[in-house]
């Protein structure tokens, strides 16, 4: 079983540089979300959406767009790499909603060097 | 603000040791709160959750418990084996109804286990 895909694993952008990091599930799992990992912190929420054609922003979202197009795939867009972005991006898809008793599945991440 | 505690930051023990690691939150409301084992260049795999009516619950050679009153868990290990390396991650959610997505995460606490 496939899971969460997340495409690269490894990326190093110049600053300035805009590129897409790809998630894909093939569970059929309604939600779906954007995560980065930073030394020292706990995993911050950047968006999420609870289905195709809906998104919305979480706790760190400045700099990043996304769109659902359809319930497969979720993919990260930065529009101008900064520094400040260099993190490890995690994509992780669900059923329902993290109140009830869903489990989240991780892609295996993206690992991203702005320089 | 909600916040997730997790104690120690690391731990190193013996191969065949027992550890216990250590979750405080301070989240409300309280819906439930999971417990992620993540390796070295992977994303975040769930061992268990727990809701506010459980106390203990256990997967193989992993029990978690939970004290609502106090906001406290713990994750216990026992007969620690090489592979259980790892950031042991808590995580909790709370309960914003229908179509909100609130998910507070810990640090994490990196386990080392040697021979």
């Amino acid at each position: 079983n496939a899971g969460v895909t997340q495409t690269p694993k490894f990326q190093v952008l110049k600053t300035g540089q805009s590129m897409t990091l790809q998630c894909a599930q093939d569970m059929n799992h309604e939600y779906m979300s954007w995560y980065r990992q930073d030394p020292g912190m706990g995993l911050r929420l950047i968006h999420y959406s609870v289905g195709a054609g809906i998104t919305d922003q979480g706790e760190v979202p400045n700099g990043y767009n996304v769109s659902r197009s359809t319930t497969e795939d979720f993919p990260l867009r930065l529009l101008s790499a900064a520094p400040s972005q260099t993190s490890v991006y995690f994509c992780a898809s669900s059923y329902g909603t993290p109140e009830g008793d869903t489990e989240a599945f991780f892609g295996q991440g993206t690992r991203l060097t702005v320089v | 603000k909600n916040q997730v505690e997790q104690s120690p930051q690391s731990l190193i023990i013996l191969e065949g040791k027992n550890c216990t690691l250590q979750c405080n939150y301070t989240v409300s409301p309280f819906s439930n709160l999971r417990w992620y084992k993540q390796d070295t260049g992977r994303g975040p795999v769930s061992l268990t959750i727990m809701t506010f009516s459980e106390n203990t619950k256990s997967n193989g050679r992993y029990t978690a418990t939970l004290d609502a009153d106090t906001k406290q868990s713990s994750l216990h290990i026992t007969a620690s084996q090489l592979s259980d390396s790892a950031s042991y991650i808590c995580v909790v959610s709370d309960l914003k109804g229908a179509g909100s997505y609130q998910l507070t995460f810990g640090k994490g606490t990196k386990l080392s286990v040697i021979p």
